[in-house]
């Protein structure tokens, strides 16, 4: 079964900054789409950035890109110019293209921004 | 995308009773849900898959006779907690996956429910 893991239970950016949050997950798997989810204190998990496994490119939307390194097994988040409403819970997760209805998420990073 | 309606976002019940909890797509029609149980600081625990018009599908572990789920339509999905007790206490949240034939595209969530059972 395929698991996600993310290192990181907390990390702490100052405003403006740049921060890389971490995700690793195994698979046998060659075709899957990772994900990385937003969960404010609303607790509306919110879809931030996603990442085709048959793409080398790697995502970006605005201020978020992420670093896929397939061989690895790695996807990591890196949020730049960091902002006061980026404060939240982060979970990366992964999805299958074989049995797209099951998506595996990660325990999540929580994310504080210091103005 | 996908607009997903969650209702109530917070219920408090007596041990013992039952709560229903909808989850609608406003904006799709949606053969499949799914619904997933996420305790204090932790992740989201897929329970089951629900299907329109046919039995959910449930992960290991979840009682199917305690999680009630029925999706009588293409737009609303339910999921009844049946004699509720305290640790069925959580936040319950639905969700709907895009695309048919499109599993690029992740899940859209409901805004989620909190459930407290006293």
């Amino acid at each position: 079964a395929q698991t996600v893991t993310q290192s990181q239970p907390e990390m702490s950016v100052q405003e403006a900054e740049t921060v890389t949050l971490s995700c690793t997950y195994d698979t046998s798997e060659s075709d899957y789409y990772l994900f990385w989810y937003k969960q404010p204190p609303s607790r509306q998990m919110i879809l931030v950035i996603r990442q085709e496994a048959y793409k080398q490119q790697n995502a970006t939307e605005n201020r978020f890109s992420v670093n896929f390194q397939k061989a690895a097994k790695s996807f990591s988040l890196k949020i730049s110019d960091s902002q006061l409403g980026d404060a939240a819970m982060y979970f990366c997760a992964y999805r299958s293209a074989a049995a797209p209805g099951d998506m595996r998420f990660g325990a999540g990073t929580r994310l504080t921004v210091k103005p | 995308g996908a607009v997903v309606s969650q209702h109530p976002s917070r219920v408090i019940c007596k041990s013992g009773t039952s709560v229903k909890i909808e989850c609608r797509s406003l904006d799709f029609q949606a053969t499949t849900m799914f619904w997933y149980r996420q305790f204090p600081k932790k992740s989201l625990m897929l329970m089951a898959t629900s299907n329109e018009g046919s039995k959910a599908t449930y992960e290991q572990g979840v009682e199917k006779d305690k999680f009630l789920i029925n999706h009588a339509s293409l737009t609303l999905s339910t999921l009844t907690v049946t004699s509720a007790h305290p640790e069925d206490s959580s936040f319950y949240i639905c969700s709907v996956s895009r695309g048919t034939g499109d599993f690029s595209w992740g899940y859209t969530f409901g805004s989620g429910t909190r459930l407290t059972v006293v």
